[in-house]
């Protein structure tokens, strides 16, 4: 079986530019959620989805959004990047958004904002 | 989500027992200790969770003290491989859940 598949795995944007990233959970698993992981830090939550529905949101501005398709698939959008912006972005999948018994991470995509 | 403290940083010797302690002492009566681990560049990775009793699985065992303010992951056998950064986290349970991921323990692991 697939793991946690994420695209792409690396890109370079400029700063005031859009990017959007994309995640496949695990076959069965019903929600994604969303991470975001600066160089010498522990990840930190943004969103979780569950069933196409906001579950959660984390400390973040309105310039990050995400959607979940009726596939169980997701999208991170973050509008107007800044430099600081630039970080691992993790998708994690779980069948039902509590983490039971693990979530399962996908290797990440590396966003670098110049 | 419950606050855990982990030691920065531990070494190891290849073929011998890693003891990873934390400490969770505002843990609340029915959340569970989760560890993951980290190696470099790439996602964490689930290494096991518990609420009360001892586990055990294939890739390590954790002990939680029986007032479950402190809890102990164990690598019986570290390899070169077991490299990572690990974390201790009791997630936040309302309607979902969340990992709150602190700064974790650095392990290494030498020849």
């Amino acid at each position: 079986d697939a793991g946690v598949t994420q695209s792409p795995t690396h890109l370079i944007k400029t700063r005031g530019q859009q990017v959007t990233l994309r995640c496949s959970p695990i076959s069965g698993h019903k929600s994604v959620s969303w991470y975001q992981q600066v160089l010498g830090q522990g990840p930190q939550f943004i969103f979780q989805y569950y069933e196409k529905e906001e579950r959660g949101r984390g400390n973040f501005p309105d310039r990050f959004s995400a959607r979940q398709f009726p596939n169980y698939s997701s999208e991170l959008n973050v509008n107007a990047l800044l430099l600081g912006d630039s970080a691992l972005y993790l998708c994690a999948s779980s069948l039902d958004g509590q983490g039971t018994p693990g979530y399962t991470f996908g290797s990440g995509t590396r966003l670098t904002v110049v | 989500d419950a606050k855990t403290t982990q030691p920065p940083s531990m070494d190891c010797a290849e073929g011998r027992a890693a003891n990873l302690p934390c400490n969770h002492s505002t843990i609340s009566g029915n959340e569970y200790v989760y560890w993951y681990r980290q190696i470099h560049s790439q996602g964490p990775q689930y290494i096991i969770h518990g609420l009360k009793n001892n586990e055990t699985n294939e890739m390590a065992s954790l002990i939680i003290t029986e007032d479950r303010k402190s809890s102990t992951l164990i690598l019986p056998h570290a390899t070169l491989r077991d490299t990572a950064v690990y974390y201790c986290i009791v997630p936040r349970r309302s309607g979902y859940s969340t990992l709150t991921f602190g700064k974790g323990t650095m392990l290494l692991v030498s020849p």
